[in-house]
C-alpha cells in the first residue's frame, strides 16, 4: 500500500514563528504535492513538485515556500506564520508516469495563535 | 478552465436509504474522473476512478459512479447507506501527466452526508 506519512497530525504555533510541515512518501512517486483546507472552500494547492528540486507555485503560494531536496520528502515551510494560515494541511503524492491518481496522508491541522 | 461543481453542500440520508451525489466538470478532452471520500479529521482515501471504458465504475465500499459526458457529469451511488458512510466527499478532475500539468487534480469543494439512524 501506499503510504504518505506527514509529521504531525495537530501543530500550534504563534505569529510570526517559522513553521516547517513534512511529508513523506514510500511509493518512489515522482510528483508531490501541498494543499490546505478550509470549510466551504474545498482543497486548494499551495505548492507542487515533479522532481527532486523542483517545484511549481500552485493557486494560493503567498506566504509559502517548499523544498524537496530528497525523492521522497516535501517540505512545506511558513516562513512567518499569520492567524490567517490556520488550517487543515495536506500533502499527496502521485506517479510521474500515466494516470495521477494522487494518495493522502493523514492531514496537519496547524493553529496559529 | 478546469472546474468541477457540486451543487450539494450538505446531504442527510437515513441509514438504509439509497444515495446520489452530483457532480459536474467542466474539461475540454476525456477527462480522467475521481472520488475521493474523508472522515472527520482524516486524509482523503479514494474511492474510485473513471479513465476509459465502461461507463460505469465500481469502488470501494458499495460505492459506484457513472460518467455520462453529454451531461459532463460524474455522479456518485450507493443503493443502502451505512452510518459509516457519513463523512465528506470530494470529486476531482485530473489531466494525466500530459502537456505540463505534472498530474494535477481539480476538487470540488465538497459534500458532506450525514447519516440518520
Amino acid at each position: 500500500d501506499v503510504k504518505v506519512t506527514q509529521s504531525s497530525r495537530y501543530l500550534v504555533k504563534r505569529t510570526g514563528e517559522k513553521v516547517f510541515l513534512e511529508c513523506v512518501q514510500d511509493m518512489d512517486h515522482e510528483n508531490m504535492f501541498w494543499y490546505r483546507q478550509d470549510p466551504g472552500l474545498g482543497l486548494r494547492l499551495i505548492y507542487f513538485s515533479y522532481d527532486v528540486k523542483m517545484k511549481e507555485k500552485g493557486d494560493i503560494p503567498e506566504g509559502y515556500s517548499v523544498s524537496r531536496e530528497k525523492k521522497e520528502r516535501f517540505s512545506l515551510i511558513l516562513e512567518s506564520a499569520s492567524t490567517n494560515q490556520t488550517s487543515m494541511y495536506l500533502c499527496a503524492s502521485s506517479t510521474g508516469q500515466g494516470i495521477n491518481i494522487q494518495y493522502f496522508g493523514a492531514g496537519t491541522r496547524l493553529s496559529v495563535l | 478552465a478546469q472546474s468541477v461543481t457540486q451543487p450539494d453542500i450538505h446531504i442527510t440520508v437515513s441509514e438504509g436509504a439509497s444515495l446520489e451525489l452530483r457532480c459536474n466538470y467542466s474539461y475540454g478532452a476525456t477527462p480522467y474522473l475521481f472520488w475521493y471520500v474523508q472522515s472527520p479529521g482524516q486524509g482523503l482515501q479514494l474511492l474510485l476512478k473513471y479513465f476509459s471504458g465502461d461507463t460505469l465504475v465500481q469502488g470501494i465500499k458499495g460505492f459506484e459512479a457513472e460518467f455520462k459526458r453529454s451531461q459532463s457529469s460524474f455522479n456518485l451511488r450507493k443503493p443502502s447507506v451505512h452510518w459509516s458512510d457519513a463523512a465528506e466527499y470530494f470529486c476531482a478532475v485530473g489531466t494525466g501527466n500530459y502537456g505540463g500539468s505534472q498530474g494535477n487534480l481539480i476538487f470540488g469543494k465538497g459534500t458532506k452526508l450525514s447519516v440518520k439512524p
